[in-house]
Parts: C-alpha cells; structure tokens; sequence
C-alpha cells in the first residue's frame, strides 16, 4: 500500500515555542491531507482539511493561527504549533488522499514542558 | 454534521469469545465506513472497509462487519478472539474527512 511519512516521530519542546511537523506521501500524490489530534485514552478529533495549493479548513474549536497548515505540494503538508503550551501535549497524525483511499502517517509524538 | 457512535468503550473477553462492537453513524447521504485498529504503541491500521455492494465486508485477521443500512450500524465481529486482538477499534465514515468513533478498548484475558 501506499506509505505516509510524518517527521520528526516524537519531539519534545519547551513552553513558547514552534514546532513544526512534516507529513510527506512518498509514493502517491496526496491533494488532500486531513490533519487529527489524539489525546491518549481518546478518539481521533480531526482539525482541518488542507487541500493542495489552497488554504486550510479548520475544525470549529480548532485555533487556526495556533495550527498553521500548509500544503505546497501534492506531496508534503506541514502542521506548525506555534506557541506551544502543555495543553497541545498529544499525537498528531495525518491522513493523505481523499475520502475513498486514505493512508495515515504514523503519527508524531509531541510533549510540550 | 456526521458522527459516529460506539457505545461499548471497554470491553473484556476471555480467548475463544465471539465479539461484536457496536457502530452506529448519523448522516444522511451515502457513505463510507470503516473500522481501525490500534494495537499498543502502534499507529492506526485499517482493518476492513465497506464503499458498496455486498454489505458483509470480510477484513485482516479474521474480522467482519454488516452494513445495515436501516439501521445506520456497522457493527464489527469476530467469531473467536485471541490475546493478541487486544487493542483499541475505531469506527469512522466518510464522505467528508473521516469522522471516528470514541473507541472501543478491547481487552483479551488468556
């Protein structure tokens, strides 16, 4: 099947600072990535929907100057946490494709101090 | 909006036991569904997926599923589990972004 990268795995970072989290579709391209959220003991919670060479569309709750998404290629999106504090501590995942064939990313690990 | 309902959020079997997990969605519109599973430590792996046709899907590792549409379910089954079958199983559908479930965790006891 088709294999989706997300870098870095596991990061962790202090208080106030970005973080950047790549998610790459190595052998496919990927017009659409969903980017979710996994607090642990809980359920996936989607954030936004990027589409390739157009704006991202948020989650309701979801700040979108928080969670800056770009998606310049039909092969890379990109999730920045800006400022991150504690609370945005969780595993990030992506999911490429569309809606009929998705492929999710392992997923990145990100613990805020 | 869509969403998805899995009402057994734990569920404790001994090796043998038959399962059945609950889905439930509320949309409209044609849709998709699928059922994840997500052993310890691990990412997300789809275990079988129903777009159309026959609505008794067969996936990996021996599970199965019924679409019944009249009842907006797709319940997931397995006739005899296994120790290993210990982990967390998503429900989610489409057509949007998938939308998932809570999450049913399931434990195996030897």
């Amino acid at each position: 099947g088709a294999v989706v990268s997300q870098h870095p795995s596991w990061v962790i970072c202090k208080s106030g600072t970005s973080v950047k989290i790549e998610c790459r579709s190595l052998d496919f391209q990927a017009t659409t990535m969903f980017w979710y959220r996994q607090f642990p003991k809980q359920s996936l919670m989607l954030m936004a929907t990027s589409n390739e060479g157009s704006k991202a569309t948020y989650e309701q709750g979801v700040e979108k100057d928080k969670f800056l998404i770009n998606h310049a290629s039909l092969t890379l999106s990109t999730l920045t946490v800006t400022s991150a504090h504690p609370e945005d501590s969780s595993f990030y995942i992506c999911l490429a494709g569309g809606p009929d064939t998705q492929y999710f990313g392992p997923g990145t690990r990100l613990t805020v101090l | 909006a869509q969403s998805v309902s899995q009402h057994n959020h734990h569920v404790i079997l001994s090796e043998a036991a038959s399962l059945e997990l609950g889905c439930n969605y509320s949309y409209g519109g044609t849709v998709n569904l699928f059922w994840y599973v997500q052993y310890p430590g691990q990412h997300l792996q789809l275990l079988l997926k129903y777009f159309s046709g026959d609505p008794l899907v067969k996936g990996i590792k021996g599970f199965e599923a019924e679409f019944i549409k009249s009842k907006f379910s797709f319940n997931l089954r397995k006739p005899s589990v296994q120790w290993s079958d210990t982990a967390e199983y998503f429900c989610a559908v489409t057509p949007r972004a998938l939308t998932f479930g809570s999450g049913t965790r399931l434990q195996v006891q030897p």
